[in-house]
Formats: C-alpha cells, structure tokens, sequence
C-alpha cells in the first residue's frame, strides 16, 4: 500500500492567516491526489482533485499543489468555517489509501 | 444532484456478519465505481473497497478475506458484507460514488455515515 503522511497533525491559527499542510506519499504518485475536509460529524467533502485543482464552489482562498511524492494544501485568510480535519487521499494505486488527518482550530 | 444514504443494523455481535445498504438517488449507478469507506472513532479513514457497475470488484487487501460489496441495480443500491467482525470493526461506515476514468478520479459525493458498534 502506498502510504501517506500528514504533517502537522493538528495546528492553531488566527482569522486572516495562512495555513499550509504537507502530505508526503511513500511513492511517486504524479498528481494523483485529492484533499477533502471534514466536519465533526458529517461526512468528507470534496475540496481539491488532481492535487491542484479546485472543486466548484470552493473559495480560491484555498489551493494545492505538488507532485511526485510531495503535495501541500493552503488556506490564505483563514476563516472560522474553515474548521476541521483535512485529509489527503492518493489514486495512484489501489487500495486508495488516505493521509492520517490534519486538525486545523481557530485560536 | 446525486445523494448517497447509508442502511443498516447499529449493533452487530462479535463474529457476526455486518450488512449495511448504500441507496444512490437523483441519478443512475452506471458508469462509475460505488466505495465503501470506514473512520473508527475519532481516526482516520480507511478505504474498505468498491464495485464497478458491471460488477468488477477491489478490496483493500487486509480485509479482503471478510469482505464482498455487491450490487443491485434494479433499485440503485450497492451493499457491503463483512464477517467474522471484532470490535476493530467499529467505525462510521461511508458509502462513495468514486469516478475512475478520463480526467475523473475522486470519491464524491459521500453518504452521511452510519455508526456500526461491534459488541455483545
């Protein structure tokens, strides 16, 4: 399985920053790779496919890119909605596999 | 749009089998692969596997043993079955339309979720 790895696990920011998260495959895996958030309780939602692509109706305030076996997801002027677990998930090989999450909470 | 709604029993006893059923709404179940995907509480998410419309099955290879995902397409559902369950099997259970092919491959739109607890 292809494993990936989230970094950091959680962090802390304030209304306007800029918060980036890197997620490394154990392999090359091109672009192939999605992010989605989380909210408590509610199911993953699709936020950036093909690492750098931004899904309809998602603020430009967010992007992502990498390729190979390194991939970062940003947001600039972090909002209070912007709560919650993100997670990068790599389709280059089968069994899809998922990074561990990352917790991102408002100050 | 296309809506995705789990089905199934909340308590399954140790050893048991877990069946639940993934209702797809609002469009048709041809042309795309149909996921399942667990999240133990407060962990992770793990791909458990899929079926394409025509039947094709994957799973990840450590549940391969107790896993079969099926299909019934007279009435737009998809369904998994694990056996043989322990409490490591307890997680929300997600179902996913995931595209595969040309420029699509992503696992959208999910299913709300639906808690499965493995106990006696």
């Amino acid at each position: 399985d292809i494993q990936m790895t989230q970094s950091p696990s959680s962090l802390s920011a304030s209304v306007g920053d800029r918060v980036t998260i890197t997620c490394q495959a154990s392999q090359d895996i091109s672009n192939y790779l999605n992010w989605y958030q989380q909210k408590p309780g509610k199911a993953p939602k699709l936020l950036i496919y093909d690492a750098s692509n931004l899904e309809t109706g998602v603020p430009s305030r967010i992007s992502g890119g990498g390729s190979g076996t390194d991939f970062t997801f940003s947001i600039s002027n972090l909002q209070p909605e912007d709560t919650g677990t993100y997670y990068c998930q790599q389709y280059d090989t089968l069994p899809l596999t998922f990074g561990g999450g990352t917790k991102v909470e408002m100050k | 749009q296309v809506l995705l709604q789990e089905s199934g029993p909340g308590l399954v006893k140790p050893s048991e089998t877990l069946s639940l059923t993934c209702t797809v709404s609002g469009g048709s179940i041809n042309n795309y692969f149909w996921s399942w995907i667990r999240q133990p509480p407060g962990k992770g998410l793990e791909w458990i596997g899929h079926i394409h419309y025509t039947g094709t099955t994957n799973y990840r290879p450590s549940l391969e043993s107790r896993v079969a995902i099926s299909l019934d397409k007279s009435k737009n559902q998809f369904s998994l079955r694990l056996n043989s369950v322990t409490g490591a099997d307890t997680a929300v259970y997600y179902c996913a339309r995931y595209c595969s092919g040309g420029s699509c491959y992503r696992l959208d739109p999910w299913g709300q979720g639906t808690l499965v607890t493995v106990s006696s």
